[in-house]
């Protein structure tokens, strides 16, 4: 089967660091993405983690543990405009083809 | 450079109607995938389309359908609405069938009454 989890909320305040969590148990695995979505808006692409390890990109960073089938997104620096929801996706093959299996979202609120 | 479009934004539909919404991919891209997501939740893989054949599809009912067209464009096709196909359809494209790079259009918000 086919399981992603990831908190629903977290709060934050500008300035701040925040992880979030993603474990996930997938049939077939090729890698794990994170993307942000914004309210109505469509999801846009933050990482994509393929090997085991660290991949930094500016305030953003993605960890990946493929024997623990974890990963988290870190978020540094926080300002206002990162209050959006992140979305965890396992990509490989599966029983319906290779596509994104998508976690239910965590939705962050960044005050100030 | 155009991103991937969908049409129509937005939608409103009666219970037992059908609808079809579209969607055209980035130039050069040559898949198209369709995702479901109900308010609150994460997408649902729905079909991936790739030079005009289906090559995947997800756990939705036969009243779904999809095709691709020659210039790589799609449609979803949905018959027999019911409130609970509310959502927010989302389509993406990529370079090809195994090409992890999508890129998602800003989807199509259909309420269903």
């Amino acid at each position: 089967g086919q399981n992603i989890d990831q908190p629903t909320e977290m709060t934050a305040t500008e300035g701040a660091i925040v992880q979030i969590n993603c474990t996930y148990q997938t049939s077939g695995f090729n890698g794990l993405f994170w993307y942000q979505q914004h309210a109505g808006e469509a999801p846009t692409f933050l990482s994509y983690n393929v090997l085991d390890g660290l991949e930094e990109k500016g305030r953003f960073s993605s960890f990946l543990s493929r024997s623990k089938g974890y990963s988290y997104l870190l978020l540094k620096e926080l300002q206002m405009k990162d209050s959006a929801s992140y979305l965890c996706a396992a990509y490989g093959p599966n029983q319906a083809g290779t596509a994104l299996i998508f976690g239910k979202g965590t939705t962050l609120s960044v005050s100030s | 450079d155009a991103g991937v479009t969908q049409s129509p934004t937005h939608l409103i539909k009666t219970r037992g109607q059908h609808v079809t919404l579209r969607c055209s991919p980035i130039s050069g891209h040559k898949s198209v995938s369709w995702y479901q997501q109900v308010l609150g939740q994460g997408p649902q893989f729905i079909f991936q389309y790739y030079e005009k054949e289906e090559r995947g599809r997800g756990n939705f009912p036969d009243r779904f359908s999809a095709r691709q067209f020659p210039n790589y464009s799609s449609e979803l096709n949905v018959n027999a609405l019911l409130l609970g196909d509310s959502a927010l359809y989302l389509c993406a494209s990529s370079l090809s069938a195994g090409s992890y790079g999508y890129t998602f259009g800003s989807g199509t918000r259909l309420t269903v009454v």
